[in-house]
């Protein structure tokens, strides 16, 4: 079945060190997005790419990088983990941006312990 | 600045139906989404509005009123499984969504 793959489904990481998440898509969807989404919160858009370009959005701290190296995967790099970032880390990818009615399909998720 | 607001919990009982609002404030409509998300899941689709008026979809229907920047979601015959936190998302001119923080759903039997 295609779908959006995250790994790992659980990751704790010590306050300060350096933790990579991953997602994968066997979608071929174009649109790849990260988003970062605290207990009973709207999900907070962190970056997206359109095809290889990169969008980061104007809030997103510069601690949160990212990177898409092919059409299938995509890696959100967190340098320095704060407590702050404890969250769920989704992955979504969708079609095309420039229309409208395409759905975003999510991955199951991160979930970020900091400790 | 863009908004979404949604009542932050709501209860219902099995087999009875349920309305949850939705209003927006954005700029710019190109679209408003529904999605569902369990506790500790991915959210997932439910329904997609672009022009007045009522969608239907089995047991889910979702309405919008661009006019008053309004859309609810109908759930009939609610199952136990329903019990979910139920999004709602816009679209904006610059084709970015802009997220409700969700509606907890409880189905009490």
């Amino acid at each position: 079945d295609a779908m959006v793959i995250q790994n790992p489904r659980y990751q704790v990481t010590q306050f300060g060190k350096p933790v990579t998440l991953s997602c994968s898509q066997t979608l071929n969807h174009n649109v790849m997005y990260w988003y970062q989404q605290k207990s009973s919160q709207a999900p907070k858009l962190l970056f997206h790419y359109y095809d290889k370009d990169f969008n980061n959005e104007a809030d997103t701290p510069d601690n949160f990088q990212s990177r898409r190296p092919n059409t299938s995967f995509c890696f959100l790099d967190i340098r320095s983990p704060g407590l702050g970032d404890a969250a769920m880390y989704l992955c979504a990818t969708s079609r095309d941006s420039g229309d409208s009615s395409y759905e975003q399909y999510f991955g199951p998720g991160t979930r970020l312990t900091v400790t | 600045g863009q908004n979404i607001d949604q009542p932050t919990e709501m209860t219902a009982t099995e087999g009875a139906i349920v309305q949850i609002n939705c209003t927006y404030q954005t700029s710019g409509f190109n679209g408003l989404f529904w999605y569902q998300q369990h506790a500790g899941e991915a959210p997932t689709f439910l329904s997609y509005n672009v022009l007045d008026g009522l969608e239907e979809k089995g047991r889910f229907s979702s309405f919008l009123s661009r006019s008053k920047g309004y859309s609810y979601l109908l759930l009939k015959e609610l199952q136990m499984k329903d019990s979910a936190s139920y999004l709602c998302a816009v679209r904006d001119s610059n084709y970015q969504l802009i997220w409700g923080a969700g509606t907890k759903l409880i189905i009490k039997p």
